[in-house]
């Protein structure tokens, strides 16, 4: 069974930094692109970030480039966000999937909730 | 970055009733690459439909979806009490965009 679970949210003060965790099992994590989403309170969906396979490849939103960092380790299956000088609008629960077939989202965690705030 | 415009915003139907949910894209979308979520409040979002127009595993054969170019709908044919929720389109041809949802609430 594909489970993703991720860990590492709470609260934190606006410029903080906080590393999101989604530990992966039940399927080959290496084989698969992997995605960060979120979702701000009673908002939609958001797309975040990817990374490649091996991790040569990573790409980001406008919203996030240059403060947040996607990453990988494929022996502990497991991925990461690395998110820098947080902002109040980054609050959001941030949900990590993997990459289907077709480019969709086949498997998603259950959910991380971030809250930016003094 | 593609621009997907769902609506309404809100569907408004009874137990029973058809439900047709619009996608709208900014520009063309290949069709292998448009999907579906329900999102029920707390819970991830669960995939229903992905190339446009295949149940995911386990999905019913209450939901289809169908389209192309930028006009995509998904069709739920009688509505049970678990299928109110909302609903997320999503296409990914040079990065992933969602759209902003249409919410399925009972009458």
């Amino acid at each position: 069974e594909v489970q993703l679970v991720e860990s590492g949210g709470g609260l934190v003060q606006p410029g903080g930094s906080l590393r999101l965790s989604c530990a992966a099992s039940g399927f080959t994590f290496s084989r698969y692109w992997m995605h960060w989403v979120r979702q701000a309170p009673g908002k939609g969906l958001v797309w975040v970030s990817q990374i490649e396979t091996d991790g040569s490849s990573t790409t980001y939103a406008e919203s996030v480039k240059g403060r947040f960092t996607i990453s990988r380790d494929n022996a502990k299956n497991t991925l990461y966000l690395q998110m820098n000088s947080l902002r109040a609008e980054d609050t959001a629960v941030y949900y990590c999937a993997r990459t289907g077939s077709a480019r969709d989202f086949d498997y998603w965690g259950q959910g991380a909730l971030v809250i930016v705030s003094s | 970055e593609i621009v997907l415009t769902q609506s309404p915003g809100t569907l408004s139907l009874s137990p029973g009733e058809r439900a047709a949910l619009s996608c709208r894209a900014s520009q063309s979308v290949i069709s292998s690459y448009l999907a579906w979520y329900q999102q029920k409040p707390g819970q991830a979002p669960r995939r229903l439909i992905y190339g446009a127009s295949t149940r995911a595993t386990g999905i019913p054969d209450r939901f289809s979806g169908t389209g192309s170019g930028t006009d995509f709908t998904l069709t739920i044919s009688r509505l049970e009490p678990e299928d109110f929720a909302v609903y997320y389109c999503q296409q990914y041809v040079s990065s992933p965009t969602f759209g902003g949802g249409t919410k399925v609430e009972i009458k």
